[in-house]
């Protein structure tokens, strides 16, 4: 079965911190692996995503980490912000297809 | 440009009864997911819909349905409902030629009761 693991399940930050979000696969049939944050009452929104050509990619203050022979990839969120406090959910897509694997989520609170 | 959006935001069902949840496609956007995000979870691929034709589907129980109409707006229909069925039902979108950066609604919350 296709699984996307993620942890920590919850993570609490001082402003400023680095907060680390985890995600591993089994599957090396993926091709794509993005990261969506979730806002209370709301949907989805993607923040970043990555290919498993490339082995990191950073955004604004947000970075993924891909290591492909271990199938782990990671965000991380610098200078982190109270207005970051949300849930963050990795995802990988098959190859060939168009549906989205979520992992579990990760609630993250940064404190002022 | 107008985002996904979905309708309604908030419904209270019976076991038993039906329901049918409403998505408009972002502008330009010729496909439509469907997923199912219960209390805590990430959320969960229900099924795919293309040129109005399922394009995929998950590990869903023939009671859940869509449709796709020709301005590639779609329908999530869901039969016989169940106390499981209560979750906040996501509606995504992806570009013509790029599949794989999908764009989400703020999502309706099925209660089933």
């Amino acid at each position: 079965q296709q699984q996307v693991k993620q942890s920590p399940q919850s993570l609490i930050v001082q402003k400023g911190g680095i907060p680390i979000i985890n995600c591993a696969y089994e599957n090396t049939a993926f091709d794509y692996f993005p990261w969506y944050q979730q806002f209370p009452g709301k949907g989805p929104a993607l923040l970043i995503a990555i290919r498993p050509d490339v082995s990191e990619k950073k955004e604004g203050r947000f970075t993924i980490s891909f290591n492909k022979s271990a199938k782990q990839f990671s965000l991380h969120i610098m200078d982190s912000q109270p207005g970051d406090s949300a849930t963050y959910f990795c995802a990988a897509t098959p190859s060939g297809t168009y549906k989205y694997i979520f992992g579990t989520g990760t609630r993250l609170k940064v404190l002022a | 440009e107008t985002g996904v959006t979905q309708s309604p935001t908030h419904l209270i069902k019976t076991r038993g009864q039906q329901v049918t949840l409403r998505c408009s496609s972002q502008s330009g956007h010729n496909t439509v997911s469907w997923y199912q995000q219960a209390l805590g979870q990430g959320p969960q691929f229900i099924f795919q819909y293309y040129r109005e034709e399922e394009n995929g589907r998950g590990n869903f129980p023939p009671r859940f349905s869509g449709l796709q109409f020709p301005n590639y707006s779609s329908e999530l229909n869901v039969n016989a409902l169940e106390l499981d069925d209560s979750a906040l039902y996501l509606c995504a979108s992806t570009r013509p030629g790029q599949n794989t950066e999908a764009f989400f609604g703020q999502g309706t919350r099925l209660t089933v009761v």
